[in-house]
C-alpha cells in the first residue's frame, strides 16, 4: 500500500475563508479518500474520490483528483470554526489490502 | 445503534506491565485495524486483519499483539517489549475491500508511567 502525502503541515486561514490542501501519493490509485480528524477523536471519512473521476462535491466539501500529476485537493469553502481539525488522505490501489495515511494537514479557523 | 467501540477511553499501565486495548464493532466488516497515533503526528498502522482467524503486521507490529477469533472482536495487546507505548490508539474497520470507507472508534489513550 502507499501512503499520501498531505501538503501544507498546516493551514491558519479566517473564518469564512476558503481552505485548500493537497495530497501527493506514488503509484497508480483505484480511488482516494479524505479523513477528518477532529483534536483526540477518531477519524472521521469525508469523501472517496475513484480515479476514473476527476472532481466530487459534498456540501462544502470540493475534492479533485489528477491522476497525470498523482495528486488530489480538498477544498473546503466559507470555512467555519468547526472546520478546525487535521485532514488526512488515503490513496487505495487495486491490490492494496490496507489503508495507509499519512502526517495529515492541520487546519485552523480563525474567528 | 451501529458503530466501533473502543474501549478504555484512557488507560494508566506501570512500565512492564501488559495491558489489552478492546475494540468491537458490530457493523459486520470483515476488515479491521490498529493504529497509533503521537502528538501532532499522523496514524502508523500497526497490525490489520481482512478476515477472522487472520492478521498481518503493520509498519510498527514490535512490541504489540493481536487475536482476531471473532469478527466483531480485534484486540490490541500492549506488551512490556514496546519501548515506548504511551500514544494515542485508534482502532477502525471497513467492510473488507480496500477501495470502501473506514469507520473508527473514539480512540484510547494509553499513558504508562
Amino acid at each position: 500500500s502507499q501512503q499520501g502525502e498531505e501538503d501544507p503541515q498546516a493551514l491558519s486561514i479566517q473564518e469564512g475563508e476558503n481552505a485548500t490542501m493537497n495530497c501527493s501519493y506514488k503509484t497508480s490509485i483505484n480511488n482516494l479518500q479524505w479523513y477528518r480528524q477532529n483534536s483526540g477523536r477518531g477519524l472521521v471519512h469525508l469523501i472517496l474520490i475513484r480515479s476514473n473521476e476527476r472532481e466530487k462535491h459534498s456540501g462544502r466539501l470540493r475534492v479533485t483528483l489528477d491522476t497525470s500529476k498523482k495528486s488530489s485537493s480538498l477544498l473546503i469553502t466559507a470555512s467555519r470554526a468547526a472546520d478546525t481539525a487535521s485532514y488526512f488522505c488515503a490513496p487505495a490501489g487495486n491490490r492494496d489490502d490496507k489503508i495507509i495515511f499519512g502526517k495529515g494537514t492541520r487546519l485552523h479557523i480563525l474567528p | 445503534d451501529g458503530g466501533i467501540t473502543q474501549s478504555p477511553k484512557y488507560l494508566f499501565r506501570k512500565e512492564g506491565q501488559n495491558v489489552t486495548l478492546s475494540c468491537e464493532q458490530n457493523l459486520n466488516h470483515d476488515a479491521m485495524y490498529w493504529y497509533r497515533q503521537d502528538p501532532g503526528q499522523g496514524l502508523r498502522l500497526i497490525y490489520y486483519s481482512q478476515i477472522v482467524n487472520d492478521f498481518q503486521k503493520g509498519d510498527i507490529a514490535e512490541g504489540y499483539s493481536v487475536s482476531r477469533e471473532k469478527k466483531e472482536s480485534f484486540p490490541l495487546t500492549v506488551t512490556s517489549a514496546q519501548k515506548n507505548p504511551t500514544a494515542f490508539y485508534l482502532c477502525a474497520s471497513s467492510m473488507g475491500q480496500v477501495n470502501t470507507e473506514a469507520f473508527f472508534g473514539q480512540g484510547t489513550r494509553l499513558t504508562v508511567v
